[in-house]
């Protein structure tokens, strides 16, 4: 069974940085891509950014660009989000989703989510 | 404003088809899959379609997609109260270089 962990949301001020986890099981995680997707309740949802197999596909939103930067361990089956300068529109549940293929596939599986909340 | 536009709600009664569409570009739908996902509330999404019309093993065949140029439609047929949630399409962007999602449309049971 696929399982996706996310951990480090938490209540910061702007400016501040915070770093997200995801750990993963139930597949091999080496062959496939990871990406963070986030939901802000009334606003929907928006894709964040996306790192392929053997750290290939890496991309990012614009909103993102420049402030956060993904990253993979493969060998301890996790996915990372580094993020900087935050801001109050980041605000945020920051779901960790497996695709079904190596790159851009399906957001296939997702986890439970880690509140990012940015606010003076 | 969402580069993917849904109507923001759709209803209808147990057992009727409820047909919610999303509009793209050639960016976007125009020349890339379209993926559709469910959303209840305090839940992780569902993905409910892949690749425009694929049925990911263990979604109920009431639910089916299509692609027409750069306009998607997800079907319900049979709709039942758990269907209530919010409906997404996802596409890939080639000029934003990325996934966009539409605004997402509330389907209520009545």
């Amino acid at each position: 069974e696929v399982q996706l962990v996310e951990s480090g949301g938490d209540s910061v001020q702007p400016g501040r940085s915070l770093r997200l986890a995801c750990a993963a099981s139930g597949f091999t995680f080496q062959y496939y891509a990871l990406h963070w997707v986030r939901h802000v309740p009334g606003k929907g949802l928006e894709w964040v950014s996306s790192i392929g197999w053997n750290n290939t596909y890496i991309g990012y939103a614009d909103s993102v660009k420049g402030r956060f930067t993904i990253s993979r361990d493969d060998a301890k089956n996790s996915v990372y989000l580094e993020m900087k300068s935050l801001r109050v529109e980041d605000t945020a549940l920051y779901y960790c989703v497996k695709d079904d293929s190596s790159g851009y596939g399906a957001l296939h599986y997702w986890g439970q989510g880690t509140q990012v909340t940015v606010s003076s | 404003q969402s580069v993917l536009t849904q109507p923001p709600s759709a209803s209808g009664t147990p057992g009727q088809r409820v047909i919610i569409s999303c509009s793209g570009s050639s960016s976007t739908i125009g020349n890339n899959y379209v993926y559709w996902y469910q959303h209840l509330p305090g839940t992780a999404p569902k993905l409910l379609i892949k690749r425009d019309n694929q049925r990911p093993s263990g979604v109920p065949d009431r639910f089916s997609g299509s692609k027409s140029g750069t306009s998607a439609s997800l079907a319900i047929s049979g709709l039942r109260s758990e269907d209530e949630a919010g409906y997404y399409c996802v596409s890939w962007d080639d000029s934003l270089r990325g996934y966009v999602f539409g605004s997402g449309t509330e389907v209520t049971v009545v």
